[in-house]
């Protein structure tokens, strides 16, 4: 059963305007969201994250939203560069709960190509 | 990915070959993981480690075996592989419970 999940494996936006990826969680106990960006032949870097305190948060051309009563997340991206294509990973963790171990379950990934 | 260093970057292994993964951080964090990644999965956490001597299975440890005898290095060991195992292995490491993991750049290993 998959807690985390993120439904378009890919999506495609043009330079300068505005990419959304979305995710869902099914796990009303997790309180800890992060973003991943992934380059092919790289590791998993981290971009932004938000408490479940918070519906919103905002790093430069970087937001995550946070609707929990949809159990629902999206990271937006304005304006859309070139650079931004790469696979985006949501995760989520139950930081409240879990302890010192901390947790992370991650989505399937959305592979973001920006066209120039 | 500064601080986290994995090694080999590539392995082909036999059925039934053994070996080890090695994840050495510098970052002196508390707290290392072991995931692997397979297409259209995510990354599934294997083991994780707490401190110094400490280990804990995660979602899919089965096959798998770790130690963590210093505290920069965090070893993945695979006993007997298997076809199953061929996959993208990542470790990372945190500091506090409240900060973001930090990624290692990877290991590709296929078993033929």
């Amino acid at each position: 059963d998959q807690q985390v999940k993120q439904n378009s494996p890919s999506l495609s936006v043009q330079e300068g305007r505005i990419s959304i990826l979305n995710c869902d969680y099914t796990n009303s106990m997790f309180d800890y969201f992060l973003w991943y960006k992934k380059y092919p032949a790289e590791g998993p870097t981290f971009l932004i994250s938000i408490s479940s305190i918070k519906d919103k948060n905002e790093d430069g051309r970087f937001t995550v939203f946070l609707n929990k009563s949809a159990k629902h997340l999206s990271l937006h991206i304005v304006p859309s560069q070139p650079g931004d294509s790469a696979v985006y990973f949501c995760a989520a963790s139950a930081l409240g709960y879990g302890g010192a171990t901390n947790k992370l379950i991650f989505g399937t990934g959305t592979l973001l190509a920006v066209q120039p | 990915n500064a601080g986290v260093t994995q090694t080999p970057k590539f392995r082909v292994l036999k059925t039934g070959q053994s070996m080890t993964l090695l994840c050495a951080q510098d970052m002196n964090h508390e707290y290392m993981y072991w995931y692997r990644q397979d297409p259209g999965m995510g990354l599934r956490l294997i083991h994780y480690s707490v401190g110094e001597g400490t280990t804990a299975k995660g979602e899919v440890p089965d096959g798998y075996n770790v130690s963590r005898l210093k505290k920069q290095n965090f070893l993945l060991g695979l006993e007997s592989a298997a076809p199953s195992q061929t996959s993208v292995y990542f470790c990372a490491t945190r500091r506090q419970s409240n900060q973001p993991q930090h990624f290692g750049d990877g290991t590709r290993l296929s078993i033929l």
